[in-house]
């Protein structure tokens, strides 16, 4: 079965230093990587996704993110945080192999200080 | 073009009533997918259909049920309704055809359901 771990439930940095929410998934087969962003009383927006090819994927507001197959990680960065990304982040994986759903983290709140 | 709309938006409930919650995919999306959003569960699958056909199913008693019809808007249902459904019900849709799980989905807003 496919799983998702995000190990941090909260990540605080302050604002204009560099960010990482951190994603590590198991499927059987090879993924399908999705972040996803929440603000506050709103419905999940995507930020960016990995399917094949280049390992450093960028996408929406600045955000990034690099595929590890060795370590089956999906960390999400920014080289410098504002205070408008402080959000609930999300990750998520598919296996490309099987008819299966996305399976989503449990969520990392990250948190930018002025 | 519009989002993902869902309808209602609030609802509360008592146990033991049912519901009905409805979604409105993107325009030209066929796969719906739904998900209960919970502060101790986070988001957990519920539901995925394709061209009224339910490809996937997560693990929730029967008492929580889905549609799809033919112009993609999807229902789902939740009979018999217990403390512990209180939650934010998503909806999402995407392009995705066939199995194409490496497309993104779009979410609604969401339908706040609390059950006293």
């Amino acid at each position: 079965a496919q799983s998702v771990a995000q190990p941090e439930d909260q990540v605080n940095v302050a604002e204009g230093n560099p960010l990482t929410v951190k994603c590590t998934y198991s499927v059987s087969g090879n993924p399908y990587l999705f972040w996803y962003v929440q603000y506050p009383n709103r419905g999940l927006q995507f930020l960016l996704k990995y399917i094949t090819g280049d390992n450093l994927v960028k996408g929406s507001y600045g955000f990034e993110a690099e595929f590890n197959k060795s370590q089956t990680s999906f960390h999400l960065k920014k080289p410098s945080a504002l205070v408008s990304d402080s959000a609930l982040y999300f990750c998520a994986v598919r296996d490309i192999a099987g008819n299966t759903p996305l399976v989503f983290g449990k969520g990392t709140r990250l948190s930018v200080i002025a | 073009k519009a989002g993902v709309t869902q309808t209602p938006r609030y609802l509360i409930k008592t146990r033991g009533q049912q519901v009905t919650l409805s979604c409105s995919p993107i325009s030209g999306h066929r796969s719906v997918s739904w998900y209960q959003q919970t502060p101790g569960q986070g988001l957990q699958f519920l539901f995925e259909y394709f061209s009224e056909t339910q490809r996937n199913k997560g693990n929730f008693p029967g008492r929580f049920s889905g549609r799809q019809f033919s112009n993609s808007r999807s229902e789902m249902n939740v009979s018999t309704l217990e403390l512990g459904d209180s939650a934010l019900y998503l909806c999402a849709s995407s392009l995705a055809v066939s199995s194409g799980g490496e497309y993104e989905q779009y979410f609604g807003p969401g339908t706040r359901l609390t059950v006293t």
